[in-house]
């Protein structure tokens, strides 16, 4: 299997513009995984798709993200007016099976925001 | 609460040395599983293992070996014979029951020097 790829691995951005991150998940996997990891901490989940219906957000999420997965394939985070704090290592991960099955995680999108 | 601690912020060693990485969990589900995962500097999280809180016994893999005691409510990692490519963060990771994600650890920086 192709494992799991993220577009762009790194992306610069000036506060106040919106962003797009996309994934795409390894493939007949139908649970997908958003995290976000800031500097010298861990993964924190951010939202989870069970094919295209979004079933889980974390607080995390503020109104400024949305995420979308269309016909429960690829999937993509948006983030609306970047914020300094915004900027961290957006993780995207996907699985089969149960809730409690392997999640397998792509190399990341790191997002500066200047 | 359902909570992970790795409380090796960092560990330095020389080539060839054993080390043991510590990981402390609190959950109040009664079946679980327990994760880990390496984070190599390129940023990619790397499934190595997943237990069955059921299974107690030790998981020998090469030069890695995960010793969980239910008791303690630990999953330590242990690496035999260290080797620089080692070098990365690891993390330990819990799915609270039910729910579709995984919580992480803090994380343990692992340095290996030749």
């Amino acid at each position: 299997d192709t494992g799991v790829s993220q577009d762009p691995r790194h992306k610069i951005t000036k506060r106040g513009q919106n962003v797009t991150f996309r994934c795409d998940p390894i493939s007949e996997h139908n649970r997908l995984y958003w995290y976000r990891q800031t500097l010298g901490q861990g993964p924190e989940f951010l939202t989870y798709f069970q094919n295209e219906a979004q079933l889980e957000k974390s607080r995390l999420l503020s109104d400024r993200f949305s995420a979308e997965r269309p016909k429960g394939s690829f999937s993509t985070l948006e983030i609306q007016r970047t914020e300094q704090g915004d900027s961290a290592m957006y993780l995207c991960a996907s699985s089969s099976g149960g809730a409690s099955d392997t999640q397998y995680f792509g190399p990341g999108t790191r997002l500066t925001v200047l | 609460a359902q909570k992970v601690t790795q409380a090796q912020t960092e560990i330095s060693v020389v080539e060839k040395e054993d080390v043991t990485l510590d990981c402390v969990y609190e959950t109040r589900d009664t079946t679980y599983y327990l994760f880990w995962y390496k984070q190599p500097p390129s940023g990619e999280l790397v499934f190595l293992i997943r237990r069955n809180s059921f299974d107690e016994q030790n998981e020998i893999s090469g030069r890695y070996s995960w010793n969980f005691q239910k008791s303690t409510s630990s999953f330590n990692f242990t690496i035999t014979a260290s080797q620089v490519v080692d070098s990365a963060v690891y993390f330990c990771a819990l799915p609270p029951g039910g729910y579709n994600k995984l919580i992480f650890g803090a994380g343990t920086r692992l340095a290996v020097h030749p």
